[in-house]
């Protein structure tokens, strides 16, 4: 399973854009990337998925660059309530793979006001 | 629809003594995880079950740790004999896919102190 490496921490304003850059040099050529995202004592909650090029939903955007050995979520206009630690995970799909996320430490974003 | 369910919410507990946590996944889903997140770490996998199966328990400290998914539903995770370190959050989690990958759905986590 591909190891990821993000930041340990950042900081931003109220009304910002928010990229947090996410290494998996090791990634396997079956394995997606995910975000979630993890209030305190709440469990993580899924933020987007993506493979290759970019993916956007209602609340955020993934970028994936062609050789997939790195990742950025965009958070567009964070508010307070943003205020949370990020995880990037990387994971196999289809027979032969179980699925196996491995959470790193996460991002701890600060939205100030 | 209903999140993932887990009981209780706190436990203190004395070192050697045992506990016992429940998880009621989402209706319908295949999958489901227990986690173990100690404070200021990312969550640690200790199990997975497809169905009423363990997938990986790779993780999981069998000499005092036990999990078993009854019927492919609830799910319930033992300790026994616990230890200082044990303190944590554990994590319920559950996904509709069979073959790995998805959304995982988490649930609010019981949180334990062990004395």
């Amino acid at each position: 399973l591909a190891k990821t490496t993000q930041p340990i921490s950042m900081d931003s304003y109220e009304g910002q854009e928010v990229n947090i850059t996410c290494s998996h040099n090791n990634i396997a050529t079956n394995d997606y990337i995910t975000w979630y995202q993890q209030f305190p004592s709440q469990g993580p909650r899924f933020i987007i998925q993506g493979y290759k090029t970019k993916v956007t939903n209602e609340v955020a955007s993934l970028f994936i660059p062609a050789d997939r050995k790195s990742s950025t979520l965009s958070l567009p206009r964070v508010s307070l309530s943003d205020t949370a630690v990020y995880y990037c995970l990387v994971g196999g799909y289809g027979s032969g793979n179980t699925g196996k996320l491995i959470f790193g430490q996460g991002t701890t974003l600060q939205v100030k006001p | 629809e209903a999140g993932v369910a887990q009981s209780p919410r706190y436990k203190i507990i004395e070192k050697r003594q045992s506990v016992a946590f429940w998880c009621n996944p989402i209706s319908g889903h295949a999958t489901l995880y227990w986690y173990q997140q100690i404070l200021g770490q990312g969550p640690k996998l200790l199990i997975q079950f497809q169905n009423n199966g363990v997938v990986d328990d790779s993780q999981l400290p069998k000499d005092r740790f036990s999990a078993e998914r009854l019927k492919g539903v609830d799910s319930t995770l033992k300790i026994q004999p616990a230890k200082l370190e044990d303190s944590a959050v554990y994590l319920c989690a559950s996904s509709l896919a069979l073959a790995g990958g998805g959304e995982q759905y988490f649930g609010p986590g019981t949180r334990l102190t062990v004395t």
